[in-house]
């Protein structure tokens, strides 16, 4: 059975800092991979989605790359701000019609 | 507005109702999805649709049903709440299920079940 883990459970930073979020998965046959964002009370909004056979994508200040062989992807944000301060979570999707998640990193990003 | 709805947006019941919760898309996405989140074991698929009358079961569908008879709607069906079931439900759909494709979510409901 698939299993998602990330870490940290949560992270605080000072604003313009770098940072690196980690999405580990058990099985690396995946047919993709994706990091959201979820605002307290809210649902989640999809950042970056990569395909199985990418090694990242890029969207803005965000990065996302892929290791399928060791089942790890991370997320890096560049240059933090406030407005980035959210719990970001990685799902993956195997070839069935599954979906797993993960269960969150809640981001503080202080001005 | 376009987009993905829920409603209602909280509800609080008791042991044994009946609850529906409502989901509403306007993009005529063919997948839809319904979730539970819960702290410790975050988001988990209860069922989902490939298309109007077409569903299937997720991780977690034990004391859930749902219909979907018209493409944009996708109730899911508490037929005898519990407590476990208190919970934030998300439901999600997608154009499809291909490498690209991404889902998009509502709101949530979050339900109280005393």
């Amino acid at each position: 059975k698939q299993e998602v883990t990330q870490i940290p459970a949560a992270l605080s930073v000072p604003e313009g800092e770098n940072l690196v979020l980690n999405c580990s998965f058990t099985d690396s046959a995946i047919y993709n991979l994706q990091w959201f964002r979820q605002d307290p009370g809210k649902g989640l909004t999809s950042l970056l989605l990569i395909q199985s056979s990418q090694r990242e994508q890029t969207s803005g200040r965000l990065n996302a790359s892929l290791d399928k062989s060791s089942g790890r992807s991370t997320l890096y944000i560049a240059a933090s701000q406030p407005g980035d301060s959210a719990t970001y979570l990685c799902a993956v999707k195997d070839y069935g019609q599954n979906f797993v998640f993960g269960p969150g990193t809640r981001l503080s990003v202080l001005p | 507005d376009a987009g993905i709805t829920q409603s209602p947006r909280y509800k609080i019941t008791e042991t044994g109702r009946q609850v529906t919760l409502m989901c509403h898309q306007t993009w005529s996405h063919s997948y839809m999805f319904w979730y539970r989140q819960d702290l410790g074991h975050g988001l988990r698929l209860i069922y989902y649709s490939a298309a109007a009358d077409i569903t299937d079961k997720g991780e977690v569908p034990d004391g859930y049903v749902v219909s979907r008879s018209k493409t944009e709607n996708f109730p899911l069906t508490l037929e005898s709440a519990t407590r476990s079931q208190t919970s934030v439900y998300f439901c999600a759909s997608s154009q499809l299920l291909g490498y690209t494709d991404t889902q998009y979510f509502g709101p949530g409901t979050r339900l109280t079940v005393l």
